[in-house]
């Protein structure tokens, strides 16, 4: 079965530090990986997603994300954090070979410090 | 354009009341799926339609969840003699088509139940 597995369900950075949030994953197949913010009191919102080929994923508001298989880790990083970034963030995988239905791991809480 | 909504936003039941909850998905999308977020947790996977095709209903946690989406577009989650434990967020997602499209996620139901 597929399991995801995110490393610190509280993370706190400065302003302007590294955000480094960990997500591992368990998959008998290569499979689809996504990463997910939720503002409060709004659905999830697409960061980035891996399918297949470059192993580094770059999406929307500076996140980046790589896939290694051989660590089956999908971390996501950002080189600066701002404020702005205080959010949930969501690790999901979904196998290849289903209906997209997406397994999601249980979640990061990013506390950005001024 | 109009992303995924949901009604109503927050939902109060009485332990043992009948529930329904109404997605209305993007436009056009030919997927739609149904996810329990408990108070802390990631979002879990309850069911998956292509249009009018339940295809997937493998994640719905008793024979009293029921979902519906009789026209391939509108879809409604409904909730037999709920229960405390019912209480969550339920999230509806779309995609406009199938297998590992990206999904866009309504902002979700908050239904408690007392």
């Amino acid at each position: 079965a597929q399991s995801v597995t995110q490393l610190g369900s509280h993370v706190s950075v400065s302003e302007g530090a590294l955000v480094l949030l960990r997500c591992n994953y368990s998959s008998s197949v290569p499979p689809y990986l996504f990463w997910y913010v939720q503002y409060p009191n709004q659905g999830l919102q697409l960061l980035l997603k891996y399918t297949t080929g470059a192993t580094l994923v770059k999406g929307i508001n500076g996140f980046e994300a790589e896939f290694k298989k051989s660590e089956t880790s999908f971390h996501l990083t950002k080189p600066s954090a701002h404020m702005s970034d205080a959010a949930e963030y969501f690790c999901a995988v979904s196998p290849s070979s289903n209906t997209g239905k997406l397994i999601f791991g249980q979640g990061t809480t990013l506390q950005v410090k001024p | 354009g109009a992303g995924v909504s949901q009604s109503p936003r927050y939902k109060v039941a009485k332990r043992g009341q009948d529930v329904a909850l109404r997605c209305d998905p993007i436009s056009g999308h030919v997927s739609l799926f149904w996810y329990q977020q408990a108070l802390g947790q990631g979002p879990e996977f309850l069911t998956y339609f292509q249009n009018e095709a339940q295809l997937d209903k493998s994640g719905l946690p008793s024979d009293r969840f029921f979902a519906e989406r009789p026209e391939g577009s509108v879809s409604t989650l409904k909730i037999q003699r709920t229960q405390q434990e019912d209480s969550a967020v339920y999230l509806c997602a779309s995609s406009y088509g199938t297998f590992q499209e990206t999904q866009y996620f309504g902002p979700g139901t908050r239904l408690l139940v007392l």
